[in-house]
């Protein structure tokens, strides 16, 4: 059984369209998050969100929003996408230890956007 | 946890050849230290997590020191094999786990 799952695996658009990828994890956790892998092949953190409160990095552009219908899916929509939009996105999931370190981290396969 | 720091970049080693590696971050506002393994084409795996200064975690042939006084955790490689070749992540965090912030990786390659 996956336990982060996120659909499209590839996704290849044109300038200019909306688009969504979606995740999923079937692991109980409650909270997820958006990570895109930058031209430098870095991790950034995109946005971390459980059923009580949205983090947004302030970097992001506000074309990025992630919708969340319950609290084992957290998709990442994209509007007026842009050429330089193009790289990798990881979803990934965790759960708040309320105390306890237990905040590790699980990823999904990551999605390959190409907008040309 | 803003500046996270990883060294070297890259690494290649021989088969068999012993390695280590360095995650520097402040150490104002730690909470815990987090090592992750990233395949290439692949997604990030966690490999430890440690909160305590001094501690030491082992997994096989690999295993992690933390400083958290002087803000640097260590990654060692014994006996390096040609499946360990990935890139090593490291994600200090504060605050019970928010800021989750990972350093920039060092890129490992084991050559047969």
């Amino acid at each position: 059984d996956t336990a982060v799952s996120q659909t499209p695996k590839y996704l290849v658009t044109q300038m200019g369209n909306d688009k969504s990828i979606k995740c999923e994890q079937n692991l109980g956790h409650d909270t997820m998050y958006w990570y895109k892998q930058d031209s430098k092949k870095f991790l950034k953190i995109m946005f971390s969100y459980n059923n009580k409160e949205l983090i947004i990095n302030e970097t992001v552009p506000n074309r990025f929003s992630p919708k969340s219908p319950d609290k084992a899916h957290l998709n990442l929509h994209i509007n007026s996408l842009e050429l330089g939009d193009s790289a990798v996105y990881f979803c990934a999931s965790s759960q708040p230890s309320g105390g306890q370190v237990q905040e590790t981290q699980y990823f999904g396969p990551g999605t390959r956007l190409l907008v040309l | 946890i803003l500046n996270v720091e990883q060294s070297p970049q890259s690494l290649h080693v021989q088969e068999g050849d012993s390695t280590n590696f360095t995650c520097s971050f402040p150490s104002s506002n730690f909470y815990a230290l987090h090592w992750y393994r990233w395949e290439t084409a692949k997604s990030p795996e966690a490999l430890f997590v440690m909160t305590l200064n001094g501690d030491e975690k082992k997994k096989g042939r690999i295993s992690a020191t933390l400083n958290t006084k002087e803000g640097y955790s260590y990654l060692y490689i014994k006996g390096s094999q040609p499946e360990d070749s990935a890139t090593y992540l490291c994600a200090p965090t504060d605050n019970y786990g928010q800021n989750f912030v990972f350093g920039p990786g060092t890129r490992l390659s084991v050559l047969p």
